[in-house]
This record gives C-alpha cells, sequence and structure tokens, in this order.
C-alpha cells in the first residue's frame, strides 16, 4: 500500500500563473482533503471532496477550487497565484462515515511564487 | 480557522527527559488526533483519542482528554533525539480535521 502520493514534490510558479496539484488517496479511502500549511503555521483546511464533489470548504477565495475523480484521486487547482500562495499543500484521505478512523497525509507540494 | 490551541509554542528538553503538550479546542468533538510533522514534510498520525475516552497509551506516547476543559495532553517519555519534530492537535467536528498551529519540539543531546 504506497498510502497518500501527492506529485510534484517541490514547484516554482510566477505571480499570475495557475497551478495544478495532484494526491492520489491511501487505498480503500474515498474522501480526499486539502491544506495549505504557510511556513511556522498549522495546515489551514481547503475544502473536502467526497462521491466527486465538494462537500466542505474553508475560508480560501473562489481562486482554488478542486476536482475528484472516480478513482478518488484528487486535484487542486490555484488560479492567479499571488506571493502569499506560496506554502506546503498537503492532502488527506480518510474513509466516509467513519468518525473515529485517522486521516492519512501524503509528504505534501512545497510551491513557492515568485 | 484554527480550532485548537498548542501550549507552548517551542520546547526544549534534554534527551531522556519528557516532553509535555497541551492543546485547547473550542467547540465540541467526535474525537482529538496528535500528529507529528518532521521538518515541515508529510504529518504522521500519533494517536487518536474517542471524546468518551479519558486516556490513551501508545508505546511512549501518552495522550489525555478532559472534554469538561475542552483539553488534551501529550506526553512523551524518555525523549530520543529523533522526537524533534512539530507536534500538531486536530479536532474532528462534521467529518473536517482541524489543526492547532502546534508546538516545536527540540531535544537536546
Amino acid at each position: 500500500d504506497a498510502g497518500v502520493t501527492q506529485s510534484p514534490t517541490h514547484l516554482i510558479k510566477t505571480r499570475g500563473q495557475q497551478v495544478t496539484l495532484r494526491c492520489s488517496p491511501k487505498s480503500g479511502h474515498d474522501t480526499v482533503s486539502w491544506y495549505q500549511q504557510a511556513l511556522g503555521q498549522g495546515p489551514q483546511f481547503i475544502f473536502q471532496y467526497y462521491e466527486e464533489e465538494e462537500r466542505q470548504r474553508g475560508n480560501f477565495p473562489d481562486r482554488f477550487s478542486g476536482h475528484q475523480f472516480p478513482n478518488y484521486s484528487s486535484e487542486l487547482n490555484v488560479n492567479a497565484l499571488l506571493l502569499g500562495d506560496s506554502a506546503l499543500y498537503l492532502c488527506a484521505s480518510s474513509l466516509s462515515g467513519d468518525m473515529n478512523t485517522e486521516a492519512f497525509f501524503g509528504q505534501g507540494t512545497r510551491l513557492t511564487v515568485v | 480557522s484554527q480550532q485548537g490551541e498548542e501550549d507552548p509554542q517551542a520546547l526544549s528538553i534534554q534527551e531522556g527527559e519528557n516532553a509535555t503538550m497541551n492543546c485547547s479546542y473550542k467547540t465540541s468533538i467526535n474525537n482529538l488526533q496528535w500528529y507529528r510533522q518532521n521538518s515541515g514534510r508529510g504529518l504522521v498520525h500519533l494517536i487518536l483519542i474517542r471524546s468518551n475516552e479519558r486516556e490513551k497509551h501508545s508505546g511512549r506516547l501518552r495522550v489525555t482528554l478532559d472534554t469538561s476543559k475542552k483539553s488534551s495532553s501529550l506526553l512523551i517519555t524518555a525523549s530520543r533525539a529523533a522526537d524533534t519534530a512539530s507536534y500538531f492537535c486536530a479536532t474532528d467536528r462534521d467529518d473536517k480535521i482541524i489543526f492547532g498551529k502546534g508546538t516545536r519540539l527540540h531535544i537536546l543531546p
């Protein structure tokens, strides 16, 4: 079991550009959540996908959007990048409906906006 | 928004000593989890304690939960250099995991 895999591991983009980050959940998991972690801070919840729909959303602008595919993998898209979008983006997978199961995290994508 | 708040923000102790980190949260929860993060990479799940549990052990880890005070503590006994990391508490509400800002633990040789 490969666990949660994210790609790419590092990415450098220019202000105003668009970026797509990818996540494959742990086998058997059907829910994917995305987090943004700025340096020295805790992860901030962006949104969660289940059954190919956005189920919950944190306090992030519409520039942040996502998608979940039938195989449960997910993408995070960020448009019109700002310098402040530089962060570690983490993907977590879990099993919906089980309130007491742990979420598994990928190693993250380090995005740098210049 | 942050649900949990860890205390202290940073902690340095000698190898072999015990380390205690605290977490306070604001609203009712289904469970509370503790995670470790090394060098700004992925989060590793350490332990989950349900809202109806008061204490849980896993190896050198001991977690307590006081729902009346909306607080939890993580105790790492006999610390090792490899325990140097950031530790986060996270609360599960409505299938959403919300993290605190973390405690940065440094184990001195």
